[in-house]
């Protein structure tokens, strides 16, 4: 079946660095993306989304990058600080019955060196 | 507002026991969903329910029921626990047309052990 991937389970950076975190998609129907944060002993915590008829969305220090030619999604995350240490993971959307129901990736350990 | 509440926090059951968690929202949301998390895995689907009155199945709903109890609760039950279940259990609400559009609020999840 269709499903939502990450390229690489664990990122290392040092403190300071700007980290990339990738994800695959491979339902090209999709049309709006979601990248979660989810901190140790907690719940997956909202970090930006974006729709498909967008290639960049930018927030406070986090960027995300959408190719539609390659399925590829990616969480720019600037200036990588401590606190940004969690497992991240990307979702994209279906809208099944007037729910919404998202599709989650295995997600990526980041951790930040001092 | 609290968000979403899940209770209990920690849960050991022996196989075979039954229990249910339980899940509340005060944001007004329509929708809530169960998922389960596996080491290394992402979150996935047991069920959801779209509006009050409805529940669907989601990806990995056997061996689990759900009750949209009003607007705020749905609970999940195991009615027979197998150590195939222990993980851990997030619950989610969401309304169309929020800050993010779709986002999904979770819980702080239920650490459940079948042994």
């Amino acid at each position: 079946g269709e499903s939502v991937g990450l390229h690489l389970p664990t990122l290392s950076v040092q403190e300071g660095d700007n980290s990339i975190i990738n994800c695959a998609y491979s339902n090209s129907a999709s049309d709006y993306f979601i990248w979660y944060k989810q901190e140790s002993g907690k719940g997956p915590q909202f970090i930006i989304d974006i729709r498909s008829n967008m290639d960049k969305r930018q927030g406070q220090r986090v960027t995300v990058l959408l190719n539609k030619t390659v399925k590829h999604l990616s969480l720019q995350i600037a200036a990588t600080q401590p606190g940004d240490s969690a497992v991240y993971f990307c979702a994209e959307k279906l809208e099944v019955q007037g729910a919404q129901k998202l599709v989650f990736g295995q997600g990526t350990r980041l951790t930040i060196n001092p | 507002n609290a968000g979403v509440t899940q209770t209990p926090k920690f849960q050991v059951l022996k196989t075979g026991q039954s229990m249910t968690l339980q899940c509340a929202q005060d944001m007004n949301h329509n929708s809530m969903y169960w998922y389960r998390q596996d080491p290394g895995m992402g979150l996935r689907l047991i069920y959801y329910s779209a509006s009050e009155g409805t529940t669907d199945k989601g990806e990995v709903p056997n061996g689990y029921n759900v009750s949209r109890l009003n607007k705020r609760e749905f609970s999940l039950r195991l009615e027979s626990a197998a150590p195939s279940q222990t993980s851990v259990y997030f619950c989610a609400s969401s309304e169309r047309g929020g800050g993010a559009l779709y986002e999904q609020y979770f819980g702080p999840g239920t650490r459940l052990t079948v042994t």
